[in-house]
């Protein structure tokens, strides 16, 4: 199976930079996602990472290292509206390519 | 409209009693997904559907039943609540046939279940 695993909590201030980890454990996956959620709303799909590298998306930037089971969400000139939790998640090859998530980081933004 | 509807959003009910959370989507896609979420937990897979004549158990899928009554409608039943099923519970949608597959899911809005 999968696990994977996130800091429960991260907090930074408006305009900074912030790195949220995901470390995973699978016996092969197709890729890495992350997903934001408001306030228990609906998760949003922010990014995949197929490939190691980094992918960039606007001030939110992806990574995956397959060889070092290690993925990471980069948020950059944080706003306070980027206070919400963030899932990684991973779709193995295993489970008919179906997502396994990480329990969330809540991130807080401050003044 | 939103894309993938849940109904009903919120639901207060009694240990015994049966549920039933519908979705539905206009997305056109072919899989459909129940999850569930717990306070402080990420989301767990209950029943997945990748098309109208294929279910499939999740993780956790005791307790739950579901159908899956045309491509765009998947319904997940609780055939008697018990109180540790109080969760907020979401559809999600996704596409296997698009270019560069990434299986981007694509969620409703939520069922908020209390079971009293």
């Amino acid at each position: 199976g999968q696990s994977l695993e996130q800091p429960s909590e991260v907090t930074a201030v408006e305009g900074a930079i912030v790195q949220i980890n995901c470390t995973y454990q699978t016996s092969g996956f197709y890729g890495l996602s992350w997903y934001q959620q408001h306030d228990g709303g609906a998760p949003t799909f922010l990014s995949y990472n197929a490939l190691d590298g980094l992918e960039e998306t606007g001030r939110f930037s992806s990574f995956l290292s397959r060889s070092d089971s290690y993925g990471y969400l980069l948020l950059q000139e944080l706003q306070m509206k980027d206070s919400a939790s963030y899932f990684c998640a991973v779709r193995g090859y295993t489970n008919a390519g179906k997502s396994t998530f990480g329990d969330g980081t809540t991130l807080t933004v401050k003044p | 409209d939103a894309d993938v509807t849940q109904t009903p959003r919120n639901r207060i009910t009694k240990t015994g009693k049966r549920i039933m959370l519908e979705c539905s989507q206009t997305k056109g896609h072919d899989r459909m997904y129940w999850y569930r979420q717990d306070p402080g937990l990420g989301l767990r897979l209950i029943y997945y559907s990748f098309d109208v004549k294929d279910i499939n158990k999740g993780e956790i899928s005791d307790g739950y039943s579901v159908s899956r009554q045309a491509q765009a409608k998947f319904s997940l039943s609780l055939e008697s609540a018990i109180p540790n099923q109080t969760a907020l519970y979401f559809c999600a949608t996704s596409d296997s046939r698009g270019q560069g597959d990434t299986g981007e899911l694509f969620f409703g809005e939520g069922s908020r279940l209390t079971v009293l």
